[in-house]
């Protein structure tokens, strides 16, 4: 149980277009989803916070208009990388928690982006 | 805000023997602790974790950790590592508050070579 799927694995696009990352979680809902970045050989940081049905929360320093995030349902959130530039090649790892009160992230995959 | 320090970036370990990878965090209240590893293509999978109770925790493969508040430590052991376990390691924190709305801090990893 508690699988987190991405799609896709991984992208390439060039430079100026807008790239979707989808995050599902199969077997259970969650309230809760995160989305973290992964540079090359270095740990993960917390990008944003989105709960179901409402705006995300974004860490300092992450620009909202660029990362735009929807968490439309209990399954499924989305993180739309908007105008891509190569600086924003980077793994995508998004994770998703159950029910309010529930304890653990389970993490997706992760999703490889390279912007030409 | 809190923190998380792997003084360990790398370490090589020989097949059979033990293994200890070290973490510190800096948080003023109780943490929820965890250690994720992570293999490439995988995404990362939660090896064990710490909220409250009994500061020897087991985990998944083999592992545990042991809460040390005085030395704000949470290392991982394993008392006999096999090569499927090079891998990279991750702790964190999460300072849940019950709401199910926090991220995790991670730390910078901790890269494991297993020697034959």
């Amino acid at each position: 149980g508690a699988v987190v799927s991405q799609h896709p694995s991984w992208v390439i696009c060039k430079s100026g277009t807008s790239v979707k990352i989808e995050c599902r979680s199969l077997d259970f809902q969650a309230t809760t989803m995160f989305w973290y970045r992964q540079f090359p050989k270095q740990s993960l940081m917390l990008m944003a916070t989105s709960n179901e049905g409402s705006k995300a929360t974004y860490e300092q320093g992450v620009e909202k208009d660029k990362f735009l995030i929807n968490h439309a349902s209990l399954t499924l959130s989305t993180l739309t990388v908007t105008s891509a530039h190569p600086e924003d090649s980077s793994f995508y790892i998004c994770s998703a928690r159950g029910l309010v009160g529930t304890d653990t992230q389970y993490f997706g995959p992760g999703t490889r982006l390279t912007v030409l | 805000a809190q923190s998380v320090t792997q003084p360990d970036i790398h370490i090589t370990v020989s097949e059979g023997a033990s293994l200890e990878l070290r973490c510190n965090y800096s948080y003023g209240a109780t943490p929820y602790l965890f250690w994720y590893v992570q293999s490439p293509g995988q995404g990362l999978q939660l090896l064990l974790k710490y909220f409250s109770g009994d500061t020897l925790v087991q985990g998944i493969k083999g592992f545990e950790a042991e809460f040390k508040r005085s030395q704000s430590s949470f290392n991982l052991r394993k008392p006999s590592v096999h090569w499927s376990d090079a891998a990279e390691y991750f702790c964190a924190v999460d300072h849940f508050s019950g709401g199910g709305a926090d991220g995790l801090t991670f730390g910078k990893g901790t890269h494991l070579i297993i020697q034959p």
